[in-house]
């Protein structure tokens, strides 16, 4: 059974403050892992498509990693702003397969 | 704009009643998806529709479950005979590429009775 696991569940964190988060994933046979960016009330919107090993994506404050070799991949937020409250979903996908197999998330809350 | 609508919202329904669940997107896509999320659980894939058939299905989308396009735009997930546990909010996702990242709906909420 693939697994993917998210930490931490939750996390509070001060305007302005930097933060990161971890995604684990099974290390055979890796094709790709996602990224959600999940507000309440809202559509999951994509964050970032991750394939190769080493790779490091950044979306405005937002940045995140992938080794696939060891099956993890870090998301970091610098200078958290109360509009990054939101839970943040990772995605594996296999090869020969077209289904995401998601993780729990990491429910983000910055306060003012 | 969103790239993905869909209908109802949220819809409360009777165990063993029928329901289908509608999903419009808005742009073209070649990829089709269902995904649930029963509350305080992961969101878990059910099918992936290609080229107007089903191209991958979960343990989950058994023979209650059915998908189809029928008029080459919505796109509908139906239950036959809704048991309680299928009480979920159920969410719809598109993408143009296989792997690519998906659009995904605002879901609907299901509520069996």
């Amino acid at each position: 059974i693939l697994n993917v696991e998210q930490s931490p569940q939750s996390l509070h964190v001060q305007e302005g403050d930097s933060t990161n988060f971890t995604c684990s994933f099974p290390s055979s046979n890796f094709y790709a892992l996602h990224w959600y960016r999940w507000e309440t009330a809202k559509s999951p919107e994509a964050l970032f498509v991750m394939t190769l090993n080493g790779d490091e994506k950044k979306k405005g404050r937002i940045s995140a990693t992938l080794n696939t070799k060891e099956g993890y991949s870090y998301l970091y937020i610098k200078g958290s702003q109360p509009e990054d409250s939101a839970t943040y979903l990772c995605a594996f996908i296999s090869y020969n397969t077209d289904k995401l197999i998601f993780g729990t998330g990491t429910r983000l809350q910055v306060f003012p | 704009e969103p790239e993905v609508t869909q209908t109802p919202s949220h819809q409360v329904t009777q165990m063993g009643q029928e329901v289908i669940l509608r999903c419009v997107p808005i742009s073209n896509h070649l990829y089709f998806y269902w995904y649930r999320q029963i509350l305080g659980q992961k969101v878990e894939f059910l099918v992936s529709f290609y080229n107007n058939e089903i191209s991958e299905k979960s343990e989950i989308f058994d023979d209650q479950f059915s998908v189809e396009r029928p008029d080459g735009s919505n796109f509908t997930l139906k239950i036959r005979s809704t048991k309680l546990e299928d009480s979920a909010m159920y969410f719809c996702a598109v993408s143009g590429y296989l792997h690519n990242e998906q659009f995904f709906g605002p879901g609907t909420r299901l509520t069996v009775l």
